[in-house]
């Protein structure tokens, strides 16, 4: 089981947009930043979101951090076929002195 | 253009070892924590260690905690993990990443697959 809980698949229409949960505690995502990674089929992991809400230089605008107390989401509005990939948060956990990621949400662009 | 190249990975048998390394350019690696991150076939991703620029700070997931050693030799711009014990668990792809503790996981490479079968 992972520390943090993201929905195991999610799915949208092209042009639509879509948001991913991930919900962890004060240890974690409550007392520190979030970051989002993006893992397209067959790839390594790429930065997505860092500190909650910032973008990367060449990530487009169409995705988007938020966070509220111990819960954060990332948006992705205009979906492309492209934008079919596996989605991770992630963030470092004091109690337990460690980095923890959610699960991973399949994004389906359907 | 920071890149990151490991390498090392390969088939080995239950209780075998294996040492991963990954090469640094691009950026002031001596200036950067480094952290292992894992995935298993199929599976999600799982932090492994994580060793500061100086070396003076290290952690270990609890599922790899006494069997695997990280180091660094800033001078080479190389990171290392030495793999003991193996166990069929192990089995994955192995990232190493930058990040600082409480930061972000920057950069990725693109990993080298470690397979632990007898």
């Amino acid at each position: 089981q992972s520390v943090l809980t993201q929905p195991p698949s999610v799915s949208a229409a092209p042009g639509q947009k879509a948001t991913i949960s991930c919900s962890g505690s004060s240890s974690n995502i409550g007392n520190n930043f979030v970051s989002w990674y993006q893992q397209l089929p067959g790839t390594a992991p790429k930065l997505l979101i860092y500190d909650n809400t910032k973008r990367p230089s060449g990530i487009p605008d169409r995705f988007s951090g938020s966070k509220s107390g111990t819960s954060t989401t990332l948006g992705i509005t205009g979906l492309q076929t492209g934008d079919e990939a596996d989605y991770y948060c992630g963030t470092w956990d004091n109690s337990l002195s460690a980095w923890v990621f959610g699960g991973g949400t399949k994004l389906t662009v359907l | 253009e920071v890149q990151l190249v490991e390498s090392g990975g390969g088939l080995v048998q239950p209780g075998g070892s294996l040492r991963l390394s990954c090469a640094a350019s691009g950026f002031t690696f001596s200036a950067y924590s480094m952290n292992w991150v894992r995935q298993a076939p199929g599976k999600g991703l799982e932090w492994i260690s994580h060793i500061s620029s100086s070396s003076r700070s290290i952690y270990f997931a609890d599922s790899v905690k006494g069997r695997f050693t990280i180091s660094r030799d800033n001078a080479k711009n190389s990171l290392f993990l030495q793999l003991n014990s193996l166990r069929d668990e192990d089995t994955a792809v192995y990232y190493c990443t930058t990040g600082k503790v409480g930061g972000t996981l920057d950069y990725w490479g693109q990993g080298t697959l470690v397979t632990v079968s007898s």
